[in-house]
C-alpha cells in the first residue's frame, strides 16, 4: 500500500528557510493532491497547503506569504519550503495524501518529522 | 476560515462505554467533514470522510454523522485500543481546517 515518509533537517535556525520532502513509495504520486500538516508539542493539528501534481497549489492564508510547495514526478516526491521560521513554526511536520471532493480527507499519512527552531 | 468547535476537550469513560463528540462548523459545510484517531506519537489516522462513510478497514463501533454544520463522532461500545485524541476537519473551503480535539482518556 502507499506509504509516505518525511525528511529534512530537524534544526533550523531562526530566520531561516525550513525545507522538508516525503517520498510516496507504494504507488504513483500522480492524479492526487498532497498536503503538509502541522502539529506544535501538545497542540492541534494546522494544514499548512497541498499541492495537485499538476503542480497547483492552495495554501493556508496564515502562512501564504511563507510557503512554497514542488512536487517531483520522476522522484515520488512532494516539498515544504517554509521561510523566515521562528520559533513558533517548531512542530511535527506530517505529509498526507489529500482527496478530491466529498471523498476527502486525508490518508495516508507519514510518520512525522519533528523541526525544531533554534539557534 | 471556518471554524470548527469540537467538545468536550476531553472526556473520561470506560471500557463497553458509548462515547459521543460533537463538532460544530462556524458556517455549513454539507457532508464534507472528517474525523481522525490519533495516539501518543503517531500520525493521525482517517476513520470518517463525508461525515459517515466508515474508512476501509475501521471498527464497525465508530459511527458518524451530521451535516450541515453539527456532527457527531460515536464510539458504541469503547474497547481499550480506543484511548486517543480525536479530530474532526473540515474539507469544504479552504483553508482545511481542524477542530481543537477531543482526549479520551480511561476513567
Amino acid at each position: 500500500q502507499v506509504q509516505l515518509q518525511e525528511s529534512g533537517p530537524g534544526l533550523v535556525k531562526p530566520s531561516e528557510t525550513l525545507s522538508l520532502t516525503c517520498t510516496v513509495s507504494g504507488g504513483s504520486i500522480s492524479s492526487y493532491y498532497w498536503s503538509w500538516i502541522r502539529q506544535p508539542a501538545g497542540k492541534g493539528l494546522e494544514w499548512i497547503g497541498r499541492i495537485y501534481t499538476s503542480g497547483s497549489t492552495n495554501y493556508n492564508p496564515s502562512l501564504k506569504s511563507r510557503v512554497t510547495m514542488s512536487v517531483d514526478t520522476s522522484k515520488n516526491q512532494f516539498s515544504l519550503k517554509l521561510s523566515s521560521v521562528t520559533a513558533a513554526d517548531t512542530a511535527v511536520y506530517y505529509c498526507a495524501r489529500d482527496s478530491k471532493g466529498i471523498r476527502g480527507g486525508f490518508d495516508p499519512w507519514g510518520q512525522g518529522t519533528l523541526v525544531t527552531v533554534s539557534s | 476560515a471556518i471554524r470548527i468547535t469540537q467538545s468536550p476537550s476531553s472526556l473520561s469513560a470506560s471500557t463497553g462505554d458509548r462515547v459521543t463528540i460533537t463538532c460544530r462548523a462556524s458556517q455549513g459545510i454539507s457532508s464534507y467533514l472528517a474525523w481522525y484517531q490519533q495516539k501518543p506519537g503517531k500520525a493521525p489516522k482517517l476513520l470518517i470522510y463525508a461525515a459517515s462513510t466508515l474508512q476501509s478497514g475501521v471498527p464497525s463501533r465508530f459511527s458518524g454523522s451530521g451535516s450541515g454544520t453539527d456532527f457527531t463522532l460515536t464510539i458504541s461500545c469503547l474497547q481499550s485500543e480506543d484511548f486517543a485524541t480525536y479530530y474532526c476537519q473540515q474539507y469544504y473551503s479552504y483553508p482545511w481546517t481542524f477542530g481543537q480535539g477531543t482526549k479520551v482518556e480511561i476513567k
